[in-house]
């Protein structure tokens, strides 16, 4: 079945630091792939997406791009914020319209003065 | 411009009790689906309904769970006789019909809690 791997967390970085957050996926078909932020105590917002392969998703400064040949959606930002603290998670959409969504396991950015 | 709107967010169970969790979607989508996300992990999916239909409920529990999403009202996922397991949190994502790249809107979630 479809699976989705986020590298293991917690991130502490200082604010301006250049960010990584590695995904790699395994899916049949051709899925469309998701970042979703979680801030404390409230619901997943949509940060970005791509749906198809060499496509770049991009908003707030963050981006990722749809890697089909290493299977790979890593989510960069090139100066992080305190704001940016948060709960990253990288999810997969099956193929065909109105699928359910497969996630990772998150990752906790905190981001310091 | 009301997004996902889901009640109560949170809940205390005693375990053998029921609990009963509500998800209005935003106006104008047809499907919901439900997720659940156990502490330190990522989001499970649960369940997934059209209006009045399941259509996929492969990561719903057997027993003790159900699902109903009705021509009118909310969709509300039910859980009966509690246990410590269940405490979770669940998220109700909904999105319109013809959703060809699968975005979905999340809910705040109700965070349950079972003593």
């Amino acid at each position: 079945g479809n699976s989705v791997t986020q590298m293991e967390g917690p991130v502490t970085l200082s604010e301006e630091a250049f960010l990584t957050i590695n995904c790699t996926y395994t899916a049949t078909g051709y899925p469309s792939l998701f970042w979703y932020v979680q801030y404390p105590g409230e619901g997943l917002q949509l940060l970005l997406k791509a749906t198809k392969a060499d496509d770049k998703g991009s908003n707030k400064g963050f981006e990722a791009t749809y890697r089909k040949e290493t299977t790979s959606f890593h989510l960069e930002k090139g100066s992080v914020q305190v704001s940016d603290s948060a709960v990253y998670f990288c999810a997969l959409s099956d193929s065909g319209a109105n699928s359910k969504l497969t996630f990772g396991k998150g990752i906790t950015l905190s981001v310091r003065p | 411009n009301a997004g996902v709107m889901q009640n109560p967010r949170h809940l205390v169970r005693r375990r053998g009790q029921e609990a009963r969790l509500r998800c209005s979607p935003v106006k104008g989508h047809s499907h919901v689906y439900w997720y659940r996300q156990l502490p330190e992990e990522g989001l499970k999916f649960m369940v997934y309904l059209q209006k009045e239909n399941i259509i996929d409920e492969s990561g719903m529990p057997k027993e003790r769970f159900s699902a109903e999403f009705p021509k009118e009202g909310p969709s509300i996922l039910r859980i009966q006789q509690v246990v410590r397991g269940d405490s979770a949190a669940y998220f109700c994502a909904s999105s319109p019909g013809g959703n060809q790249y699968n975005e979905q809107f999340f809910g705040p979630g109700t965070r349950l809690t079972v003593l």
